[in-house]
């Protein structure tokens, strides 16, 4: 597609559930980030997959949070056990690669809006 | 640790005045500056970004903005406002040595009347 798309757009939640978010970046994009921005807040860095291989998952703020890229493409941010805490705006970006000295910029998806109950 | 400031959260400008819309940062190394933008409901769009060379970036839709190091400073300007460009902007920093990693500043809120 042309840009990032993530789905579903809206997701509603019972306090408890497990949910999955899911995030197809720019074709050919190698680079993919997860960032979770609460209302009113500028993004938060989550996580961020090279391909495969998730290479800084430092701003996972918990063990109930969890994502993969298991082919280099799709991603999908899992969150088990969601507490009220957890409702925010998950946005997915993706850049063509991160080189030293480059640092091409991110395209961002228009997130997936996540409400506990 | 890098950190993005806003100062402002919110800047009202008439349509066709000049706008700034202020950014400062705080990182131990060289850093690498961004500019987005976010509609309602939307994800972030890139506006601009600082890498190294001139000061003066230029940017989408006639946006620009001046790299200061002294007074570590990164704001964002344009000559003439339009109504079309009032939305959510977010200033962001990133290192050289941690180019995958990037902190926002909390957004500023731009409202342009006609």
């Amino acid at each position: 597609g042309a840009g990032v798309s993530q789905s579903p757009r809206y997701k509603v939640a019972k306090r408890g559930q497990d949910v999955a978010l899911r995030c197809d970046p720019i074709s050919g994009h190698v680079s993919l980030f997860w960032y979770q921005q609460a209302l009113g807040q500028g993004p938060e860095f989550l996580t961020y997959f090279q391909n495969e291989a998730q290479l800084d998952k430092s701003g996972l703020p918990s063990d109930r949070f969890f994502a993969e890229r298991p082919e280099g493409s799709v991603s999908t941010l899992k969150i088990q056990r969601t507490q009220q805490e957890d409702s925010a705006v998950y946005l997915c970006a993706s850049s063509q690669e991160v080189i030293l000295g480059s640092n091409q910029p991110q395209h961002f998806g228009d997130g997936t809006r996540l409400s506990i109950l | 640790a890098q950190s993005v400031a806003q100062p402002e959260d919110q800047v009202n400008v008439a349509e066709g005045n000049p706008l700034t819309v202020k950014c400062t940062y705080s990182v131990s190394g060289n850093p690498y500056l961004f500019w987005y933008v976010q509609y309602p409901n939307r994800g972030l769009q890139f506006l601009l970004k600082y890498i190294t060379g001139d000061n003066l970036v230029k940017g989408s839709y006639g946006f620009e903005a001046e790299f200061n190091k002294s007074q570590t400073s990164f704001h964002l300007k344009k000559p003439s406002a339009l109504v079309s460009d009032s939305a959510l902007y977010f200033c962001a920093v990133s290192l050289y040595s941690s180019a995958s990693k990037i902190i926002f500043g909390s957004g500023t809120r731009l409202s342009i009347r006609p």
